[in-house]
């Protein structure tokens, strides 16, 4: 059970370009999903967090109008990254929990890559 | 502040056993996660402990003392397919998780 997906697993794009990665839970509703983004050999770190049918928090110094973030069901977040460019390339990693105090369970990840 | 300490890397035999340590102070406390991360994948939950004791999960085993502030993840039989980075990651009163920067676990023959 818990079982997150997200696509898609890899991106290669020109820099300019906006870029869509969707998170799903399979088994579960996930009341809150959360966005990662980890540079080689750094900690995780959050984006943002977002519950179904609100508005995402963003952390601070994470642009929300470049990292638009839809939560618009109980099973499916997206993340775009718009017009992006070679700095933005990095792991983003999504997760998703349904209880507050419950653990968090991560999808596969997005390798995205601007050239 | 919140603060969660978790040695940076650590060296142990394949068969042995290693504890990796966990300190943490938080604004309250909601229980506490193990993840293991191997290089470039995502983090993959092991266990949670939100009362004081030990939870055992196979070879895997975390320890919990919330007076302390302390948590440690104890790895048995390690194989080589255990080097990893392991994370510690605390829920505080607000629902938040604080994050450890995650130990590198290196598994030699």
């Amino acid at each position: 059970g818990a079982v997150v997906s997200q696509h898609p697993s890899w991106v290669i794009c020109k820099s300019g370009t906006s870029v869509k990665i969707e998170c799903r839970s399979l088994d579960f509703q996930a009341t809150t999903m959360f966005w990662y983004r980890q540079f080689p050999k750094q900690s995780l770190m959050l984006m943002a967090t977002s519950n179904e049918g609100s508005k995402a928090t963003y952390e601070q110094g994470v642009e929300k109008d470049k990292f638009l973030i839809n939560h618009a069901s109980l099973t499916l977040s997206t993340l775009t990254v718009t017009s992006a460019h070679p700095e933005d390339s990095s792991f983003y990693i999504c997760s998703a929990r349904t209880l507050e105090a419950g653990p968090q369970h991560f999808g596969d990840g997005t390798r995205l890559s601007i050239l | 502040g919140q603060n969660i300490d978790q040695p940076t890397e650590m060296t142990a035999t394949e068969g042995a056993i290693v504890q990796i340590n966990c300190t943490y102070q938080t604004s309250g406390f909601n229980g506490l996660f193990w993840y293991q991360q191997h290089a470039g994948e995502a983090p993959t939950f092991l266990s949670y402990n939100v009362l004081d004791g030990l939870e055992e999960k196979g070879r895997f085993s975390s320890f919990l003392s919330r007076s302390k502030g302390y948590s440690y993840l104890l790895l048995k039989e390690l194989q080589m397919k255990d080097s990893a980075s392991y994370l510690c990651a605390v829920t505080d009163s607000n629902y938040q998780l604080i994050w450890g920067a995650g130990t590198k676990l290196i598994i030699k023959p």
